[in-house]
């Protein structure tokens, strides 16, 4: 089966500026999470979705981080304005979404901001 | 929310050796104990997971041991490899929610 995919690979912008990333997940897959990930640290989960319903968005910085899943199938994250310290890998990962189900993960989006 | 946490943050092992790494996890409803590897450079992927009506699960050098009481569970990988040096995670399962430990990052010395 396809993978999930995510584009683009890397983005290298200056803070302040806006940047977005975009993901399309298996299909038939219910469930959809963005994940950020620091060097040298574990996934941070920023936001998940349920079809095109948010089940969980606690760690997204909503004052610059925002997310939209469009008719339940890809979705986009979007950071404006970006600040240093979002340089990270921003994965995505989706699975059936009816609980206990393995997490399949994209090549990740790696950002950098200078 | 939940809480993963994971032990060491890194491991050297000699090549043949047994590596243990475990987690804890504050939230009694997690019902989902998946373990993710990855490798420099790419994408996490699953290695085993453990439900939690299941006390062990093994696939070939690799099992994992869940604690429902103490709220914990290990990645037992014996026989080391080379290839098997790459940075692993726990996560726990709440309600579909998946959270992460902070990763160890296994070497396996030749």
């Amino acid at each position: 089966e396809a993978g999930v995919a995510q584009s683009p690979r890397y983005k290298i912008i200056e803070k302040r500026q806006s940047v977005a990333f975009w993901c399309n997940p298996i299909s038939g897959h219910a469930t959809l999470y963005w994940y950020q990930q620091i060097l040298g640290q574990g996934p941070k989960l920023l936001i998940q979705f349920q079809n095109n319903g948010v089940v969980d968005d606690s760690q997204l910085p909503k004052d610059r981080f925002s997310a939209e899943r469009l008719k339940g199938v890809d979705s986009t994250l979007k950071i404006q304005p970006a600040k240093l310290e979002d340089s990270a890998v921003y994965l995505c990962a989706s699975s059936l979404g009816d609980g206990g189900t393995e997490a399949f993960f994209g090549q990740g989006t790696r950002l950098t901001v200078v | 929310g939940e809480n993963v946490e994971q032990h060491p943050s890194t491991l050297s092992v000699q090549e043949g050796d047994s590596a243990v790494i475990k987690c804890t996890y504050s939230d009694s409803a997690s019902n989902y104990f998946p373990w993710y590897k990855q490798e420099l450079g790419k994408r996490p992927q699953l290695i085993i997971d453990i439900r939690s009506n299941v006390g062990e699960k093994k696939d070939q050098r690799i099992a994992v041991t869940l604690n429902k009481t103490a709220k914990h569970f290990s990645l037992h990988i014996t026989e080391t490899q080379p290839e098997d040096s790459a940075v692993y995670f726990c996560a726990a399962s709440t309600d579909y929610k998946l959270s992460f430990g902070a990763g160890t990052t296994v070497t396996v010395r030749a």
